[in-house]
Parts: structure tokens; sequence; C-alpha cells
């Protein structure tokens, strides 16, 4: 069955903090790895996007890794900010199928 | 730009009403997506276009009907609406670039079904 499990489900740490969120997905077909940023009632941002043979991408202070024989990406976020309270999501697959996870709520406390 | 804008914002129906949404992009992308979004579940991919006149299931297509009659716009129809499909819907853009589509979300409708 296809799925895409993240942890934590949600997360509480102070300004300027960082913190990884974790991603396990079993997905097929597998062609890429991606992190949304999803801010409450608004649509998802995408943050990366990895090809299958990628193992790190950066974008700004956010570092996503991937590791295609373990099937665990992560999401590290450096130096967090109060703008960086929202949840994260983990998606998995190809372009027509793409699994997405369920997120971890991230809240940054001042 | 726009972006990507979604039309109503909110939603209430009765159960057996029908009603659409609207979806348009003026990015003058090639791909159209409709998800929902439930509690504590990721998105799920209702239906999908690959170009103007052509448009096909995803994950959860029942209950739903789709139309691409214009490249911009991508219209979501709930034809008898049940208490099953109070969600958050989300459309999306992306344009064919070889490789992975980075898709562009709009802010989302809210629609409730009592």
């Amino acid at each position: 069955k296809n799925q895409v499990e993240q942890s934590p489900q949600s997360l509480i740490i102070l300004e300027g903090k960082n913190c990884t969120l974790q991603c396990n997905y079993t997905v097929s077909p597998f062609s890429n790895l991606r992190w949304y940023k999803q801010d409450t009632g608004r649509g998802p941002v995408s943050l990366t996007i990895m090809t299958f043979s990628e193992n790190t991408k950066s974008n700004g202070r956010y570092t996503a890794t991937l590791d295609a024989d373990t099937k665990q990406s992560s999401l590290h976020i450096t130096a967090s900010q109060l703008s960086d309270s929202a949840s994260y999501i983990c998606v998995g697959g190809s372009n027509y199928q793409l699994i997405w996870g369920a997120g971890t709520k991230l809240i940054i406390k001042p | 730009n726009a972006g990507v804008t979604q039309t109503p914002k909110f939603r209430v129906l009765k159960t057996g009403q029908s009603m659409t949404l609207l979806c348009a992009q003026d990015m003058n992308h090639e791909y159209m997506y409709w998800y929902r979004q439930d509690p504590g579940m990721g998105l799920r991919l209702i239906h999908y276009s690959v170009g103007e006149g052509t448009t096909a299931k995803g994950e959860v297509p029942d209950g739903y009907n789709v139309s691409r009659l214009k490249k911009q716009n991508f219209l979501l129809g709930l034809e008898s609406a049940a208490p099953s499909q109070t969600s958050v819907y989300f459309c999306a853009s992306s344009v064919p670039s070889g490789g992975p589509d980075e898709q562009y979300f709009g802010p989302g409708t809210r629609l409730t079904v009592t």
C-alpha cells in the first residue's frame, strides 16, 4: 500500500532553535520526494523537490535529505523564526501519482 | 500575477444540492489538479487535466465531475452533495518540465455539506 508517514505529528520549539522533521515513505512508482509548507488556512507552498538520485537540497534555512535505499527523508530547519509556524508536508511519488503525508504541525514560540 | 485563484472561498450546501467550484490560473500552465484535504489526512487527488479539453481521474474521483474548456480554468462539480464531501478543496497547476513538476496551489475552498 502506498503511504507516507511523518513524525512527529506536532512539535513546539523556541524561536532561534533548529529542528528536524522525519518522513518515511512506501510509494511506487517513485521518482521524486517533495516537501511543502502549509500555513493555516492557505494552500501548500513548495519548499524542495528532489529526484530519487538526489541526496540533499536546500532552500534558504530549509534543508531536505533523501535516502532512497531506506525510503526516508528529513527536513531540517535552521534558526527557526516565528513565520516558520506551519504544517510541513512530505510528498512522494511521480508527477501524476503523488502520495501526501498528513504533515507535521510546527509551532515556534518566542 | 494572481497565480491560482479559487471561487468561492467558503460554501455550505445541503445534502443533495449541486455546486461548481471554479479554479483559474494566469501562469499559462498546462496541467491543473483538484485535491481534497481532510483533517488528519494527506491531500488526495480527485481529478487532473494535462491540457485543454482533457481530464483524468485521480485517487478519489467518485461523486465529482470536472471540465477544462479553457486552458486557464478548471471546474469541479458536485452533482448531488453528500456529507462525506465536507472538506477543503485545493486547486493546483503546473507546467511540464521534463522532471518533477512544481505544483502551485490556490487558497482553497472550504465546503460544508449538512
